[in-house]
């Protein structure tokens, strides 16, 4: 139980166009999901928290209107990359909690992004 | 910004040996702990988690927690070379959200 399905898993782009990543919670309700990037060699450091049916909350440094995030259902939330730029590439994870005894957090299987 | 430290290796252990990783963090507050494993160009596969002091033991691994000291840390036992992989400490923060330390490398040498 409690998984979470994320595409793309890799998806290369031009610069300046756009990228939609989805997050789907199959098995369970995910009032919340969590955005996280990750670089090469680096830490996964949190982008955003996404609720279901309210504005997501960013991080200090994250551009809202960059990165749009949506979370229209229970079981979809959704991140967009606007106006891609190489600076972008990274690896995209999404994040949600299944309530449950062990309060455990299940995590989407990443999206690979290159922008060129 | 909370923060939760790691050394981040490589630390290389004979395969059979105990592999020991350490995490400190900065948020006294904290109440809920988590070790993820991570392979390379994977996500984070949850090991373990613990929310009291002392011991927690699952199988090979073992979590043990000083909430004094600020420090989390985990012992393999028996390792194994499918074990080499970059351990990642992970804390809950008060917006539900995890904190993730840089994780620390760990290989396994036949």
């Amino acid at each position: 139980g409690a998984v979470v399905s994320q595409h793309p898993s890799w998806v290369i782009c031009k610069s300046g166009t756009s990228v939609k990543i989805e997050c789907r919670s199959l098995d369970f309700q995910a009032t919340t999901m969590f955005w996280y990037r990750q670089f090469p060699k680096q830490s996964l450091m949190l982008m955003a928290t996404s609720n279901e049916g309210s504005k997501a909350t960013y991080e200090q440094g994250v551009e809202k209107d960059k990165f749009l995030i949506n979370h229209a259902s229970l079981t979809l939330s959704t991140l967009t990359v606007t106006s891609a730029h190489p600076e972008d590439s990274s690896f995209y994870i999404c994040s949600a909690r299944a309530v449950g005894a062990n309060y455990g957090y299940t995590f989407g299987s990443g999206t690979r992004l290159t922008v060129v | 910004q909370k923060e939760v430290e790691q050394n981040s290796g490589p630390l290389s252990v004979p395969e059979g040996a105990i592999a020991s990783l350490n995490c400190t963090y900065s948020d006294r507050g904290s109440q809920s702990f988590f070790w993820y494993r991570q392979y390379s160009g994977k996500s984070p596969e949850l090991i373990m988690s613990i929310y009291s002091n002392g011991d927690k033991e699952d199988g090979r691994f073992t979590a043990q927690l000083n909430k004094a000291s600020q420090y989390v840390s985990l012992l393999i036992r028996d390792s194994q070379p499918s074990d080499s992989a970059t351990y990642l400490c992970a804390v809950l923060n008060s917006g539900y959200a995890l904190n993730f330390g840089k994780g620390t490398s760990l290989l396994v040498t036949p």
